[in-house]
């Protein structure tokens, strides 16, 4: 089974400007969540889809959002992108299974704003 | 506030021997607990995971210690190799209770296996 894709891994782009993500989750996992890294807070949760609906959201401005689409692909974007939103954003997927669960995570999308 | 949290940020073990790797928590509502490996440049991969019923989980050379009580947990490596030089983060989730995937991670710690 091919493992979560994201595209693109690197991206540059300048303050203001928005910015657009893509994840592809493992074939038949529904729920796709959206992480940050940064090196001063670790991995923080951005949100998570399942069955096209955000189920939750963490703490992040407006700027962020999201969506999933009915194959299960997500898209994140980043509006009025600052300085401070130089990051890898990493998407993970999963597939509840006997009550548990795993998130499988991408390479992730490199993204730096000048 | 961090919720889980990993108060070594490092920690250097000579190959052959056992890696103890650290992890507490603060919120009684997680009841999943999950560690991952991080290479750099590449997300993070999936190591092994404890469910809040039980007290231990063994995979291979991984093995995962959980105690509620002390809302503590440990990933212990035996043998340590020098492929396991990576960052671990250790992670939780409130599963059955928030019915949702959202992981909150620890900081992590970077594990150095020295020859």
């Amino acid at each position: 089974k091919a493992g979560v894709t994201q595209t693109p891994r690197y991206l540059i782009k300048t303050r203001g400007q928005q910015v657009t993500l893509s994840c592809s989750p493992i074939s038949g996992h529904r729920s796709v969540s959206w992480y940050q890294q940064t090196p001063g807070q670790g991995l923080q949760f951005l949100f998570e889809y399942f069955s096209e609906t955000q189920r939750n959201k963490g703490n992040f401005p407006g700027r962020f959002s999201g969506r999933q689409f009915s194959n299960s692909r997500s898209e994140m974007n980043v509006s009025t992108l600052e300085l401070g939103d130089s990051a890898l954003y990493l998407c993970a997927s999963s597939s509840r299974q006997e009550g548990t669960e795993t998130q499988y995570f991408g390479p992730g999308t490199r993204l730096l704003v000048l | 506030d961090q919720q889980v949290k990993q108060n070594s940020p490092s920690l250097s073990v000579q190959e052959g021997r056992i890696s103890i790797l650290n992890c507490d928590y603060t919120n009684s509502m997680f009841d999943y607990f999950l560690w991952y490996k991080k290479y750099p440049a590449e997300g993070p991969t999936f190591l092994i995971s404890i469910s809040s019923i039980k007290d231990k989980n063994e995979d291979g050379r991984f093995t995962v210690f959980l105690n509620k009580s002390a809302k503590h947990l440990s990933l212990h490596i035996v043998p340590s190799q020098p492929g396991d030089s990576a960052v671990y983060f250790c992670a939780a989730s409130g599963l059955t209770s928030y019915n949702t995937d959202k992981l909150i991670f620890g900081t992590g710690t970077r594990l150095q296996v020295f020859p």
